[in-house]
């Protein structure tokens, strides 16, 4: 089984729904996050938390919400889609292990959720 | 200035040749630094990480470090066609990764 799984993969929807993309993650980590994908534009942060008490604003959280149910499960809410939500969507897990140098901290990604907002 | 820099454009290189990627950063107390591989469509998938000035080696890939010149490379020793994909620099620093555009490799049979 995959360690970070995401669901739903793909989903199309309309103008002002409201979309949940969740984040499961099997491999223990503390840390978890949330990007977009945009052709040209390369990966952008949208929220972080490093644990389930904690959530972070990346650079682009406008229009965005998140959720971490547990340490496994990170959601992402649109709560009113717009057409330039329309993206390719990143789940990312990473394990902080602590301040020594060699541990830096590397964010392994989910398989994505490609949104279309129509 | 953008944090992570990736200004080449798509990079053709003949199989077996050695492929040669590089990535500039604005922030001097980054920490550690990545090279993810990601084929279209699909998650990036981490191929190095590296955190002190220097090389680093693993298999058919090397990378380098600079801290003072504020840059870090890879290169693809061998190069062979499932290496065909878009190559993603990103930089830690402030708790989060930022990330470069990428540098789209085409490995030519």
């Amino acid at each position: 089984d995959a360690d970070v799984t995401q669901t739903p993969r793909n989903r199309i929807t309309k103008t002002g729904k409201r979309i949940m993309l969740e984040c499961s993650q099997t491999k223990g980590h503390d840390r978890m996050y949330w990007y977009r994908q945009d052709p040209g534009l390369g990966l952008r942060l949208i929220y972080y938390s490093f644990d389930v008490k904690d959530i972070n604003k990346g650079e682009i959280s406008d229009g965005y919400s998140v959720s971490r149910q547990a340490q496994a499960k990170f959601s992402l809410s649109l709560e009113s889609a717009i057409p330039n939500q329309t993206a390719l969507y990143f789940c990312a897990t990473s394990d902080f292990g602590g301040w020594d140098p060699s541990n830096v901290d590397t964010q392994y990604f989910g398989p994505g959720t490609r949104l279309t907002v129509l | 200035q953008k944090e992570v820099e990736q200004n080449s454009g798509p990079l053709s290189v003949p199989e077996g040749a050695i492929a040669s990627l590089n990535c500039t950063y604005s922030d001097r107390g980054s920490q550690s630094f990545f090279w993810y591989r990601q084929y279209s469509g699909k998650s990036p998938e981490l191929i190095m990480s590296i955190y002190s000035n220097g090389d680093k080696e693993d298999g058919r890939f090397t990378a380098q470090l600079n801290k003072a010149s504020q840059y870090v490379s890879l290169l693809i020793r061998d190069s062979q066609p499932s290496d065909s994909a878009t190559y993603l620099c990103a930089v830690k620093g402030n708790n989060r990764l930022a990330f470069g555009k990428g540098n789209q490799v085409v490995v030519i049979p």
